[in-house]
């Protein structure tokens, strides 16, 4: 099993939003602020769409947004599309190393 | 921009080693303060990060598979490579290079390889 949790799977209609949670620990989440989201179609390699909790690359859409709570990471979803259907992983750093969720399927009705 | 390319045997026998290449183009592996590292997505299970290797050589590896990784790199090809020895068919995996900076995240990937162990 992954390091980091995540639920499997969360799914919404067009236009709403939706968000995943990644809960860790002190020894990573918690203690870094280090934490990226990661967007996987099928097939394809993953891709960066949030950096240090809440920071976007260039490129990304405003409508993914990132926070943390705590032990607790969360990507936010909102005006969902059809092209937003993907796994959504969440990484941390942890020191001297990266520990990843198991990933999150988002299913857009 | 940067692309990076892993290379390798598809099919690995149990026991055996694990022995993948990642070509980078655009960009040097010898400059900082970026990162060279390998992530495996096993069926099911989801990322996991196996280690990197920094400027001159230095390397951190996942404990959970320190014992078996050695991540090295040839400058003069511009390339890093993974070997994990011992495999079973728990690292029967798509395996990825990727490049991370001082963000600590991985913003560059390659396309990922499969491998399959299997007698």
């Amino acid at each position: 099993q992954s390091v980091l949790t995540q639920p499997a799977s969360v799914s919404g209609s067009p236009g709403q939003s939706i968000t995943i949670s990644c809960t860790g620990t002190s020894s990573d989440v918690g203690n870094y602020n280090f934490v990226s989201w990661y967007q996987q179609h099928p097939g394809k390699a993953p891709r960066l769409i949030i950096y240090e909790v809440s920071k976007r690359p260039s490129g990304i859409s405003d409508r993914f947004s990132g926070s943390k709570s705590g032990n607790t990471a969360s990507l936010t979803i909102s005006g969902l599309q059809d092209e937003d259907e993907a796994v959504y992983s969440c990484c941390s750093h942890a020191g001297s190393h990266w520990v990843f969720g198991g990933g999150t399927r988002v299913t857009v009705l | 921009q940067v692309q990076l390319q892993e290379s390798g045997p598809g099919l690995v026998k149990p026991s055996q080693t694990l022995a993948l290449t990642c070509t980078v183009s655009g960009g040097s592996i010898s400059s900082g303060p970026h990162h060279w590292s390998w992530i495996r997505q096993t069926a099911g299970k989801g990322l996991e990060w196996i280690g990197r290797i920094y400027i001159g050589g230095s390397t951190i590896y996942n404990p959970s598979l320190k014992s078996r990784v050695t991540i090295s790199e040839d400058t003069s090809k511009n390339q890093f490579s993974l070997r994990l020895t011992s495999v079973t068919a728990a690292d029967t995996a798509i395996y990825y290079c990727a490049r991370g900076g001082s963000t600590l995240s991985f913003f560059h990937w390659g396309q990922g390889s499969l491998v399959t162990v299997s007698s």
